[in-house]
Formats: C-alpha cells, structure tokens, sequence
C-alpha cells in the first residue's frame, strides 16, 4: 500500500516550452503533497506544500509564477514548470501524505519515483 | 526551524561488516525522526522512523537507529552489510505540527566485496 506515482519519469524540453509534472497516489487519499527538488548528488529541498483543494505554500525563494502548483483531488497534484529554462534542470520528487479532513491522518510521506528534467 | 546535520558525506565499508551512519538535528518543538535510503535515478524509500515511545527503532532490511534527546542524535546502524546496501542515505526531520520534511545532505555508502 501507500504508494505514489509520477508521471513522467524523465522529460527533455526545449528552453522557453513548459513541463507539466504528475504526481498521484495510487491507493490513498492524500490532502497534503509537497513536491521536492534534488540536484545532483545533493539533498532533497521543499519546494512548495499543495493541499488539495487550495492554494499551495511556497517555500522561501521558490518563485510560484515559475513553478504552478495545482492539487486538483485527493489522489493528484501537478507541477507546471514554466517557461523552462536549462537552470530548472533538475530531479523533481513529490511525496503525499495520507489524511482526510476531519479524520485519520499519517505523520509519514510517502514519495514518488521522481521525475528527471532536462531543459535543452 | 529545523536543521538536520549527516557528519559523513561518504562511507566506504566491506561487505559483511557493521556501518554507522550519524545524523545530529536541531529543533525548537517536537519533531519525527526519519530515515529514507535513495538507489541511483530512483525516489525516497523510508527505512525506519522514529515517532515516540521506544529510542531504539527497527526498521527494513536489518537496519535499526536509535534516538538520543539528550544528544539530539538519531545514529543509524547495520550490523552486517551488503553489497545491496550501496546507496544515498538521508536522515529527516518533521516538525510534528505541519509534517514538512527537512534534509540532512545525505551520506553516500558504498560496500566493497
């Protein structure tokens, strides 16, 4: 169980065109999913806390016009990177966390696969 | 906030023998405790968690950590490893009230036959 899916896994775009990134849970309501980025052989940042149904919360000097963050239904979030550039190259992984309004909820996320882009 | 410090960025060990990784945090509030293990090109895979209750927590494939208020350590430990254990480690940490993750920078182990 708990497990988190995205689509796509890899992506090449040309510099200017947007990406539009995929993360659902499979087999679990998730109010909350937080999307991550990683740069090579670096740690994982937070990027931004969607919570279905709306607004996301960007962290401190994550640019929101850049990175769009929809959370549409329980079970999927997307990431729109806008306007891509060869600097937003980068290892995006998003993660969900189980929980229903007003009912049982998980301190524990579960993560997608990731998804590798690369802007040409 | 919440930091979380991996005093080794690298660990090279031989097959079969005991591996350490340490990990120190520093938080105003409460916080969860975590463990995740990346493989190359792939997401986070959590191998144990600390939540309350017992210091000493088991979790995948053999390994178990330990949790030291006094010390604000959560050390992660293998008594014996593989050569499957070759991976990223991150040690984690959530605040108990918004669950938002902070990472450690990871410590990359790599076990020689």
């Amino acid at each position: 169980g708990a497990v988190v899916s995205q689509h796509p896994s890899w992506v090449i775009c040309k510099s200017g065109t947007s990406v539009k990134i995929e993360c659902r849970s499979l087999d679990f309501q998730a109010t909350t999913m937080f999307w991550y980025r990683q740069f090579p052989k670096q740690s994982l940042m937070l990027m931004a806390t969607s919570n279905e149904g709306s607004k996301a919360t960007y962290e401190q000097g994550v640019e929101k016009d850049k990175f769009l963050i929809n959370h549409a239904s329980l079970t999927l979030s997307t990431l729109t990177v806008t306007s891509a550039h060869p600097e937003d190259s980068s290892f995006y992984i998003c993660s969900a966390r189980f929980g229903l309004a007003g009912g049982p909820s998980s301190n524990e996320q579960f993560f997608g696969p990731g998804t590798r882009l690369t802007v040409l | 906030a919440q930091s979380v410090t991996q005093l080794d960025s690298q660990v090279p060990v031989f097959e079969e023998a005991p591996v350490e990784l340490r990990c120190n945090y520093s938080s105003s509030v409460s916080v969860y405790l975590f463990w995740y293990v990346q493989y190359p090109n792939q997401g986070l895979q959590l191998l144990l968690k600390y939540l309350s209750g017992s210091t000493l927590v088991k979790g995948i494939n053999g390994f178990e950590a330990e949790f030291n208020k006094s010390q604000t350590s959560f050390h992660l430990r293998k008594p014996s490893v593989h050569i499957s254990d070759t991976a990223e480690y991150f040690c984690a940490v959530s605040r108990k009230n918004d669950y938002k993750l902070s990472f450690g920078a990871g410590t990359t182990v790599t076990v020689r036959a």
